[in-house]
């Protein structure tokens, strides 16, 4: 069963603004994981917050954690037409148990 | 370096037959996990290797899936009487130690049961 939820399911922005999507999980964690995939490069690793960090930031992504809530966003701030692809987060115990994703447009 | 591969890239059959998918991991990762991704839908755990130890395979759907690994390299992900519910990508992923860390994944195999 899946562990992580997005929400929203799909997101059309314009290039330039910032995307923010959100994942609850379900149980205890190790870590939190941010993947992106499009077509061009599969499944590519973006970010990783432990369940001892609050936030994260890496380039133009923001990550943040909440234990309390079993919850989690993603931010992307001045986005570009690459950004373009699904957004998925997946909650570590061992495994990653991955949501739906959330699939990001960034019009031109 | 190489990434994770697998092979192969596409693969189309007919109900019932069996397939044979492989996954060769980085060089040194120990651990390695098998995924199911359904059209539109994310990835579905199915199986993880961790060195010698015994496989946790509960993510397996049926008894038809199995999957073997030699010590730390390559691993067969085998599918016996094929379903149409079977089409999916599946993935395999390596990783150093864990799933505490990073998975680097390989671009999957797309098999379509007809």
């Amino acid at each position: 069963s899946q562990q992580g939820e997005e929400d929203p399911q799909a997101l059309s922005i314009q290039e330039g603004e910032n995307a923010t999507m959100n994942c609850s999980y379900k149980t205890s964690i190790n870590n939190l994981q941010w993947y992106r995939q499009n077509s061009g490069r599969g499944l590519v690793h973006l970010i990783l917050i432990r369940s001892n960090e609050r936030e994260k930031h890496s380039g133009r992504l923001r990550v943040t954690l909440d234990t309390s809530k079993k919850s989690s966003s993603l931010l992307i701030t001045a986005s570009r037409a690459a950004d373009t692809a699904s957004y998925f987060c997946a909650a570590v115990d061992y495994k990653l148990s991955f949501g739906a994703g959330t699939t990001v447009t960034v019009r031109a | 370096g190489a990434g994770v591969s697998q092979s192969p890239s596409n693969k189309v059959t007919e109900k019932g037959k069996d397939v044979e998918l492989r996954c060769d991991p980085i060089s040194g990762h120990t651990a390695l996990y098998w995924y199911r991704q359904r059209l539109g839908q994310g990835l579905e755990f199915l199986i993880y290797f961790q060195g010698n130890s015994a496989p946790d395979k509960s993510g397996l759907p049926s008894d038809r899936f199995s999957a073997e690994r030699t010590g730390e390299s390559v691993s067969t992900l085998t599918i016996q009487r094929t379903q149409q519910e079977d089409s999916a990508v599946y993935l395999c992923a390596s990783t150093l130690t864990s799933g505490n860390n990073e998975q680097f994944f390989g671009p999957g195999t797309r098999l379509t049961v007809l």
